[in-house]
């Protein structure tokens, strides 16, 4: 699967948008992007999920660029509940792959 | 949908006993189970890859003998971790592929502290 480069952590003040890039240049054309966030002490949850368009659902919405080299997880309202730790990762969608998770974005919002 | 349900969420054992920690999906059958360990301010870590069924895949550096995994229906994967000793305490956190989708779901963890 190809490797991710996420910012090691970022602020975002309560209720702007909170803007996540991910870089993952070496992505193959069947992997996909997939997004997950990890509240402390808690599992990971989905987000959102995308191969090439652009994403949205009740949580977020995902921007890929043209060449898939990066994306941008976007959270349009951030409340302080969406502090977490933010993983982005690529994977092909078919058959039984493992998610690998790297270091992630720790998300602060800030009242 | 897609719930899977961890239990316990927290455990403390004396050390050389061993514990079981069950991952069920709710509301879906999961053909594929996943383990995870993640130790304080670290991200997660695949342990292995359970399929209902078969025996379970494990990572690079992982024990099978030490943590035995068993994927007996599709709702039920149980990671038992055998003589446990203070450097077991972790994190660890299952997760579950829905059939037709391509999303992993997890568990809310349980927290293990070998004393």
């Amino acid at each position: 699967d190809a490797k991710t480069t996420q910012p090691t952590s970022m602020d975002c003040a309560e209720g702007r948008a909170a803007n996540l890039p991910c870089n993952h240049s070496t992505i193959s054309g069947n992997e996909y992007v997939y997004w997950y966030r990890q509240i402390h002490s808690q599992g990971p949850q989905y987000i959102i999920h995308g191969l090439k368009n652009n994403e949205t659902n009740e949580m977020a919405s995902l921007i890929i660029t043209e060449d898939r080299k990066s994306s941008t997880l976007i959270l349009p309202h951030a409340t302080l509940r969406d502090t977490a730790v933010y993983y982005c990762i690529v994977r092909v969608a078919e058959g039984a792959q493992k998610l690998v998770f790297g270091q992630g974005t720790r998300l602060t919002i800030n009242p | 949908g897609a719930v899977v349900s961890q239990h316990p969420s927290w455990v403390i054992c004396k050390s050389g006993t061993s514990v079981k920690i069950e991952c069920r999906s709710l509301d879906f059958q999961a053909t594929t189970m996943f383990w995870y360990r993640q130790f304080p301010k670290q991200s997660l870590m695949l342990m292995a890859t359970s399929n209902e069924g078969s025996k379970a895949t494990y990572e690079q550096g992982v024990e099978k003998d030490k943590f035995l995994i068993n994927h007996a229906s599709l709702t039920l994967s149980t990671l038992t971790v055998t003589s446990a000793h203070p450097e077991d305490s972790s994190f660890y956190i299952c997760s579950a592929r829905v059939r037709g989708r391509t999303e992993a779901f997890f568990g809310q963890g349980t927290r293990l502290t070998v004393v």
